[in-house]
């Protein structure tokens, strides 16, 4: 099994959906962040969390919101999709920023 | 307000010569700096990274330069592969102080799409 976990690894929404995208990691970190990536921005921070009752904004955070179930999940929700939401999306968690983030595959999202 | 900027948005090289890619940032309270590969349909891993303390890092063929004065830092490959033609993302944060702004989290750059011709 991988190390983080998303899913869907696809999804096409319409407009004015909500909806959800999931994380799991068994790495054991209390640290996770989602990220979105853009042709010719990079990865870009949505929300983030250091522990289970921690929870913080990114750089990007308006139109998503998020929810930390447990130290193992950590899931995205797009409360009203809008086009320019579609997006590539990466879940992440570490322990230290020096030991690096270990990265899920990606959600690819498509808002129509 | 880009932070972390990679300026060149692709690089093309030759197998066994050397792949130079560039980074530059603005916030002086990073101290820790990395580099992540990225491979289509997967998501980034982490390659190589250096503490403010240092001015170089290798491991293996990969070498990152920083030049705080100059707030830029590179990865070097060499001799390059095929098999690293990828995307590569630099990276930023702030290891201390405990609390800041920029603490635990990563600023990534654009991204340099280098392409490896056999």
């Amino acid at each position: 099994d991988a190390d983080v976990t998303q899913t869907p690894r696809n999804r096409i929404t319409k407009t004015g959906k909500r909806i959800m995208l999931e994380c799991s990691q068994t790495k054991g970190h209390d640290r996770m962040y989602w990220y979105r990536q853009d042709p010719g921005l990079g990865l870009r921070l949505i929300y983030y969390s250091f522990d289970v009752k921690d929870i913080n904004k990114g750089e990007i955070s308006d139109g998503y919101s998020v929810s930390r179930q447990a130290q193992a999940k950590f899931s995205l929700s797009l409360e009203s999709a809008i086009p320019n939401q579609t997006a590539l999306y990466f879940c992440a968690t570490s322990d230290r920023v020096s030991d690096g983030y270990t990265f899920g595959s990606g959600t690819r999202l498509t808002v129509v | 307000d880009q932070q972390v900027k990679q300026n060149s948005p692709s690089l093309s090289v030759q197998e066994g010569r050397i792949s130079i890619l560039n980074c530059d940032y603005t916030n002086s309270m990073f101290d820790y700096f990395l580099w992540y590969k990225k491979y289509p349909a997967e998501g980034p891993t982490f390659l190589i990274s250096i503490s403010s303390i240092k001015d170089k890092n290798e491991d293996g063929r990969f070498t990152v330069f920083l030049n705080k004065s100059a707030k830029h830092l590179s990865l070097h490959i060499v001799p390059s592969q095929p098999g690293d033609s990828a995307v590569y993302f630099c990276a930023a944060s702030a290891v201390f102080p405990a609390g800041g702004t920029s603490y635990g989290k990563l600023t990534f750059g654009q991204g340099t799409i280098l392409t490896v011709h056999p």
